[in-house]
């Protein structure tokens, strides 16, 4: 059973450009979160797709978005580059199910942004 | 807003000693914690979950945790560490009308030395 996959697993930007990261969340699994976690911090939430709508959002600025496919894989883009965007972005998946959330993300080995 | 604060940014200890890595929150709601373990070069791993009941909460790896609501604390604690132990603990919480968002702390680097 493949857990959460995430691509490319390292890129190089410079300031300016845009970036897509892609996602595969875990078999079964229905929701999909962001985070970035920049160097020597912890994850912040960027925002949360579930029946390919956003949910929720973090403080994150517009430049940030996001898509999540019918088959629940999700897409997160960010636009005009900054030197701050360098991090690592992991992705998140959980299931909402009829039983409510068991309190469990499940994450991917994240996508590490470098920006020049 | 919630928060959450790791107040130890390292904690060295030696192999087979006890650790306490500790994590205090802040929300004015009703909460489920969270520790996640990172293992460099690696994603986040749960190690252990309070929803509700009891308080006390343990890992499948002898990791405990033990949730205090009046001192608004979710401390992480292991008997006896080993070498694998090695790796960033992170708390994180999220409030009960909040599902799957969760906030974290900035995290504890541990090493255990030999």
């Amino acid at each position: 059973d493949a857990g959460v996959t995430q691509s490319p697993t390292h890129l190089i930007k410079t300031r300016g450009q845009q970036v897509t990261l892609r996602c595969s969340p875990k078999s079964g699994h229905d929701t999909v979160s962001w985070y970035q976690q920049a160097l020597g911090q912890g994850p912040q939430f960027i925002f949360q797709y579930y029946e390919e709508e956003e949910r929720q959002r973090g403080n994150f600025p517009d430049r940030f978005s996001g898509h999540q496919f019918p088959n629940y894989s999700s897409e997160l883009n960010v636009n005009a580059l900054l030197l701050g965007d360098s991090a690592l972005y992991l992705c998140a998946s959980s299931l909402v199910g009829t039983g409510g959330w068991t309190g469990e993300l499940f994450f991917g080995e994240g996508s590490r942004l470098t920006v020049l | 807003a919630q928060s959450v604060t790791q107040l130890d940014s390292q904690v060295p200890v030696f192999e087979e000693a006890p650790v306490e890595l500790r994590c205090n929150y802040s929300s004015s709601v009703s909460v489920y914690l969270f520790w996640y373990v990172q293992y460099p070069n690696q994603g986040l791993q749960l190690l252990l979950k309070y929803l509700s009941g009891s308080t006390l909460v343990e890992s499948i790896n002898g990791f405990e945790a033990e949730f205090n609501k009046s001192q608004t604390s979710f401390h992480l604690r292991k008997p006896s560490v080993h070498i694998s132990d090695t790796a960033e603990y992170f708390c994180a919480v999220s409030d009960r009308g909040s599902n799957y968002k969760l906030t974290f702390g900035k995290g504890t680097l541990l090493t255990v030395n030999p």
